[in-house]
């Protein structure tokens, strides 16, 4: 059962648009949300992350909304450009318990292509 | 650099053909997990290690085997290969259980088996 739900799965924007990814997930102990960027050939990297006490986390051109009632996430990339195309996969983490390691669930994936 | 490196890159095998997917990270950390990316299916984890000699099944660890004798290394283990576990496989490793949010990737393995 998937935990993590994202789409879309691919995306395609020109160079300036504004593309966003949404999250949504169903277990409500769930407090950390990180989003991973990955390049061809290259592994996964932390790209930004929030918890569930706000509402909005805005990094450079990146900026997560947060809907806590929803139980929904959402990555915005502002003035997309053509070297932001990558796989970008969300993702939620349980909490840490003594004893116990954070479990981070992935989402599906969304490959982004950003047209010059 | 601080990196978590990963052997071999590529590997083309035949069903039943014990291989092992060697992973090494270089930043201390605790914690360091396994995971395997397939098209549609996002990242699932296979095993992961809370520290030397703890090591614990993910969410699929069928066909896998791991072990963790010293902090750096974590090597995956394909005892008897078979086509389903042809994908591409990324070690990740954190500072501890606590901060798994925050992991750092290799650049991946991938594997067909034929």
């Amino acid at each position: 059962q998937q935990q993590v739900k994202q789409s879309p799965q691919s995306l395609i924007v020109q160079k300036g648009g504004i593309p966003i990814i949404n999250c949504a997930y169903e277990n409500t102990a769930f407090d950390y949300f990180p989003w991973y960027q990955q390049f061809p050939g290259k592994g996964p990297a932390l790209l930004i992350a929030i918890r569930p006490d706000v509402s909005e986390k805005k990094e450079g051109r990146f900026t997560i909304s947060f809907n806590k009632s929803a139980k929904q996430f959402s990555l915005h990339i502002m003035d997309s450009q053509p070297g932001d195309s990558a796989t970008y996969f969300c993702a939620a983490s349980s909490p840490w318990s003594s004893g116990s390691a954070r479990q981070l669930t992935f989402g599906s994936g969304t490959q982004l292509t950003v047209l010059p | 650099e601080a990196q978590v490196t990963q052997n071999p890159r590529y590997l083309i095998t035949v069903t039943g053909k014990k291989l092992t997917v060697t992973c090494s990270q270089n930043m201390n950390h605790e914690y360091m997990s396994w995971y395997r990316q397939d098209p549609g299916l996002g990242l699932r984890q296979i095993y992961y290690s809370m520290n030397v000699e703890v090591t614990d099944k993910g969410d699929v660890p069928e066909g896998y085997k791991v072990s963790r004798k010293e902090k750096r290394n974590f090597p995956l283990i394909l005892e008897s290969p078979s086509p389903n576990q042809t994908s591409l496989y990324f070690c990740a490793s954190s500072l501890s259980g606590q901060n798994t949010g925050e992991l750092f990737f290799g650049e991946g393995s991938r594997l067909t088996v034929l």
